[in-house]
């Protein structure tokens, strides 16, 4: 079954830029999506379609792909900004959900 | 402003059943496919399945791991989406979350809102 890998963890101080990246090989016919998930709440998305920001997203979450790897971007990381980060794709043979395992993003 | 409320989770014995629900409001129910997301305690998302809407039959897909137990229907008439799970397993302990889905394609879609989720635990 097709897999999309992240890091298990990311750690910047307050300010710094924080970079996760997800691999899949469907990555480059497929779009990459970011969720945030907060402690003890539900997903909440923050890119779409590689590099698209929902509205209400601060301008500082940012998103690319190139190849078989997506990047969310988070420039001037904040401590509001910790939490796991999932990224999302659908499955080249089948069209079906996918989910990376996510990264928890420390910020301190 | 898009609202999702699940509601059913609780404590079930391995082998029960049990009913989830999810009251949806702020936008056109049925226009859109929904799906059930899970978590396990600690770890990542995984998809469960998804309806599609009456436009498309109502049709439904599920993961590998809980097809032929979970069956996901929906009411329009009540803007609310259904996951009934039979032959639960203490592997199915996860909060089970209700997403609508922002669908363009067959490989184009995503989820775009969520609920707060409710907690199944299955043990004995």
């Amino acid at each position: 079954s097709y897999e999309l890998t992240q890091p298990p963890s990311v750690s910047v101080s307050p300010g710094q830029t924080a970079r996760i990246t997800c691999s899949g090989d469907a990555l480059p016919k497929k779009y990459a999506y970011w969720y945030q998930q907060k402690s003890g709440q539900a997903p909440v998305l923050v890119i779409y379609e590689d590099s698209k920001r929902p509205s209400g997203i601060p301008e500082r979450f940012s998103g690319s792909s190139s190849g078989t790897m997506a990047t969310l971007t988070i420039s001037g990381a904040q401590v509001e900004d910790e939490a796991d980060y999932y990224c999302y794709s659908t499955d080249s043979s089948d069209n079906l959900p996918v989910f990376g395992g996510g990264t928890k993003l420390t910020v301190l | 402003e898009v609202q999702l409320v699940e509601s059913g989770g609780g404590l079930v014995q391995p082998g029960g059943s049990l009913r989830l629900s999810c009251a949806a409001s702020g936008f056109t129910f049925s226009d859109h496919y929904m799906d059930w997301v899970r978590q396990a305690p600690g770890k990542g998302l995984e998809w469960v399945g998804r309806t599609r809407n009456k436009a498309n039959s109502y049709t439904t897909e599920y993961a590998a791991s809980v097809k032929d137990r979970f069956t996901i229907s929906r009411d329009d008439s009540k803007n609310s989406l259904y996951l009934q799970m039979n032959s639960l397993k203490t592997e199915d302990t996860a909060v089970y979350y209700c997403a609508r889905e922002q669908y363009y394609s067959p490989d184009l879609y995503y989820f775009d809102y969520w609920g707060q989720g409710t907690l199944v635990t299955v043990s004995s």
